[in-house]
């Protein structure tokens, strides 16, 4: 079974630090795109972040550059998300998604919680 | 940023109409553009691609259309596990930008 599964998330303090995990099983990892994508509570969807199959190829939202951090180890089929200087707006679930012609597989997400 | 609008915000139906969802992009995304269903409480799930490719195990009810900067996403009966909310989203251009969302509800 194609399977995504996101670990990592809680409750942080502004300013601080968080990594989440997503865990990819059923497929050939490594040749995929991947993704994250973000919703905060009660709003819509909202891109954050994509990597190309080697890791060399990174994108991210303007509300995230230099503070978040996308990067895979296709030996372990895993992606990752560090997220530093974690604001209250940062507060959302995030999903990993695989992108292939759109983004055809979602883990279940994971939930971060940005508050003092 | 290529900026999605969708439309209607809320769309009101009942169960055997024709639903017809928008999405206008401000820049063309050529054919570029993916439609994804939400349901309360569970992750995304891609409906079409690419404008009018249905995603697999996908009904036929669903049908996508457009390109440029006009799309359109039709359900040509609906069903009661159709009403949810519903995404567009471009992979044009980095950003790969979503719509707002419309919210498809029983009437």
């Amino acid at each position: 079974e194609v399977q995504l599964v996101e670990s990592g998330g809680g409750l942080v303090q502004p300013g601080g630090s968080l990594r989440l995990s997503c865990a990819a099983s059923g497929f050939t990892f490594s040749n995929y795109w991947m993704s994250w994508v973000r919703q905060a509570p009660g709003k819509g969807l909202g891109w954050v972040a994509n990597l190309n199959q080697d890791g060399s190829d990174k994108y991210y939202a303007d509300s995230v550059k230099g503070r978040f951090t996308i990067s895979r180890d296709n030996g372990k089929n895993l992606l990752y998300l560090q997220m530093n200087s974690l604001r209250a707006e940062d507060t959302a679930v995030y999903y990993c998604a695989r992108d292939r012609d759109g983004k055809d597989v979602w883990g279940q997400g994971t939930t971060v919680t940005v508050s003092s | 940023e290529i900026v999605l609008t969708q439309s209607p915000a809320t769309l009101s139906l009942s169960p055997g109409e024709r639903a017809t969802l928008s999405c206008r992009a401000s820049q063309s995304v050529s054919s570029y553009l993916a439609w994804y269903q939400q349901k309360p409480g569970q992750a995304p799930r891609l409906l079409i691609y690419d404008a009018y490719n249905r995603a697999t195990g996908i009904p036929a009810r669903f049908s996508g259309s457009g390109s440029g900067t006009d799309f359109t996403l039709t359900i040509s009966s609906l069903e009661p596990e159709d009403f949810a909310v519903y995404y567009c989203q471009q992979r044009s251009n980095w950003p790969h930008t979503f719509g707002q969302g419309t919210k498809l509800e029983i009437k």
